[in-house]
């Protein structure tokens, strides 16, 4: 069946390193997503792409940055590790023009 | 700017009461609403759109253009239905793709 998934489900680091998250969908789809949730912020856009080599910033894109090599994959880049960067992270995939998005399983990332 | 704002961080109810979860958004131009839920330990799921008018578990959620609204409601919770909350808003559509705005997030305890 066609999925998203994303790695490591649980990571911890240390401040200062740098960090990627990985995103991979199955499905095809051109557009991809990633958020961070954390309590009283819900989930908030950090980068996304409509497509092959597409990047945008979302909302709290600093310290974040993503590249988009193929239709499947969306690693997210944490190009050095903060203590505030210690959240939930959700990939999710959406067919072009379509507003309903599919969501991965969620990395939790802790920032030591 | 979009902005969705879920005022309850938790509503606590009882099995076979009526739970309703509100939503208010702003939008200046023609929204497109979702509800999406996320039981304990698992990935966000779409629970509900505006634009299919359907009921799902149970749940319908009314668009209100006067109120900027989109209020999920059931009549009977059900202890199943105990899970995290997110309204989310599509505002500008493009033909690449859409970006989601979602709310704080409400989550929901049904006790026995």
């Amino acid at each position: 069946d066609a999925e998203i998934t994303q790695s490591p489900r649980h990571k911890i680091t240390e401040t200062g390193r740098q960090v990627t998250l990985a995103c991979h969908q199955t499905w095809n789809h051109n557009n991809m997503f990633w958020y961070r949730q954390d309590l009283g912020h819900g989930l908030r856009l950090i980068h996304y792409s409509y497509g092959v080599h597409d990047t945008n910033k979302g909302e709290v894109s600093d310290g974040y940055s993503v590249s988009r090599s193929n239709t499947e994959d969306l690693p997210l880049t944490l190009e050095s590790a903060a203590s505030s960067q210690t959240s939930v992270y959700f990939c999710a995939s959406s067919v072009r023009g379509s507003s309903r998005q599919f969501f991965g399983p969620g990395t939790r990332l802790t920032v030591l | 700017a979009q902005r969705v704002t879920q005022p309850e961080k938790l509503l606590s109810v009882f099995k076979g009461a009526p739970v309703e979860l509100k939503c208010n958004y702003s939008y200046s131009g023609s929204p497109e609403l979702f509800w999406y839920v996320q039981y304990s330990r698992q990935r966000l799921q779409l629970l509900l759109r505006h634009i299919s008018r359907e009921s799902i578990k149970g749940f319908t959620a009314d668009l209100n253009k006067g109120e900027t609204s989109f209020h999920l409601k059931k009549p009977f919770a059900q202890e199943e239905d105990s899970a995290m909350y997110y309204c989310a808003l599509s505002g500008a559509r493009s033909a690449a793709g859409n970006k989601l705005t979602f709310g704080g997030g409400t989550r929901v305890l049904v006790k026995p």
